[in-house]
C-alpha cells in the first residue's frame, strides 16, 4: 500500500519551457503533499508543503511565481516550473502523508535538464 | 534553525557484520525521527519512525535508537547482505512537530560480500 506515482520521470526541454510534473497517491488520501528539490550527492531540500484545495506554503528562498503548486484533490499535487532555465535543472521528488508525525511516501522522481 | 548531521558520509562493511549508522541534530529535541532508504535515481522509502518518548525500535534486521540527552539517534542493519547497500537517510519536523521533514545528508552504506 502507500503508493505515490509521479510523472513524468525525466524532461528535456529548452531555457524558457514551463514544465509541469504530476504526484498522484494511489491507493490513499494525501491530506499533505510535499516537494523537494534534490542536487548530486546532496540531500532533499524541502521546496514547498501542499494542502488539498489551500495556497502551499513555500520555504525560504524558493520564488513561488517560479514553482507553481497546485493541489486539486487529495490525490494530485502538481508542481510546474514556470520559464524554466538551466540552474533549474536538478531532481524533483514529490511527496504524500496521511497526517502528523505519519511516514512520507515518496514518489520516484523527476529528473529535469534544462538546455 | 535546526540541523540534522549525518557525519559519516560513506560506511563499507562486510556481508553479515552490523552497520550503525549515526544521526546527530542541534538544537530542540524532535517529537520523532525518521529513517528512510533511497536507492540511486529512486525516491526515499520509509523504513522506520521513533518517537521522543521511544528509547529503541525494531523491524526484523533494523533496529534505531533514539538519546535526546545525546541529541541523536542511531540505525542499525543486522546481518548486513549486499542488497542492504543504499544512501540512509534521517529526518525530522523542522519546528519540533508537524508532518514536514527536514533531511540530514544521508549515509551511503556499501555491503561487499
Amino acid at each position: 500500500g502507500a503508493v505515490v506515482s509521479q510523472h513524468p520521470s525525466r524532461v528535456i526541454c529548452k531555457s524558457g519551457t514551463s514544465v509541469k510534473i504530476e504526484c498522484r497517491s494511489l491507493d490513499f488520501q494525501a491530506t499533505t503533499m510535499f516537494w523537494y528539490r534534490q542536487f548530486p550527492k546532496k540531500s532533499l531540500m524541502l521546496m514547498a508543503t501542499s494542502n488539498e484545495g489551500s495556497k502551499a506554503t513555500y520555504e525560504q528562498g524558493v520564488e513561488k511565481d517560479k514553482f507553481l503548486i497546485n493541489h486539486a484533490s487529495l490525490t494530485l499535487s502538481t508542481l510546474t516550473v514556470t520559464s524554466a532555465h538551466p540552474e533549474d535543472s536538478s531532481f524533483y521528488i514529490c511527496s504524500a502523508s496521511q497526517g502528523t508525525s505519519q511516514p512520507q511516501h515518496f514518489g520516484d522522481g523527476t529528473r529535469l535538464s534544462i538546455l | 534553525s535546526q540541523k540534522i548531521e549525518q557525519n559519516s558520509e560513506a560506511l563499507n562493511i562486510q556481508e553479515g557484520k552490523t552497520a550503525t549508522l549515526t544521526c546527530n541534530y542541534t538544537n530542540y529535541s524532535p517529537a520523532y525521527l525518521q529513517w528512510y532508504r533511497q536507492d540511486p535515481g529512486r525516491g526515499p522509502v520509509f523504513l522506520l519512525l521513533i518517537r521522543e518518548n521511544e528509547k529503541e525500535k525494531r523491524k526484523e534486521r533494523l533496529k534505531v535508537t533514539f538519546d535526546t540527552t545525546l541529541k541523536q539517534s542511531l540505525f542499525h542493519i543486522t546481518a548486513s547482505q549486499p542488497a542492504d547497500s543504499a544512501t540512509y537517510l534521517c529526518a525530522q519536523p523542522p519546528n519540533q512537530a508537524g508532518t514536514a521533514l527536514i533531511f540530514g545528508k544521508g549515509t551511503t552504506l556499501s555491503v561487499s560480500s
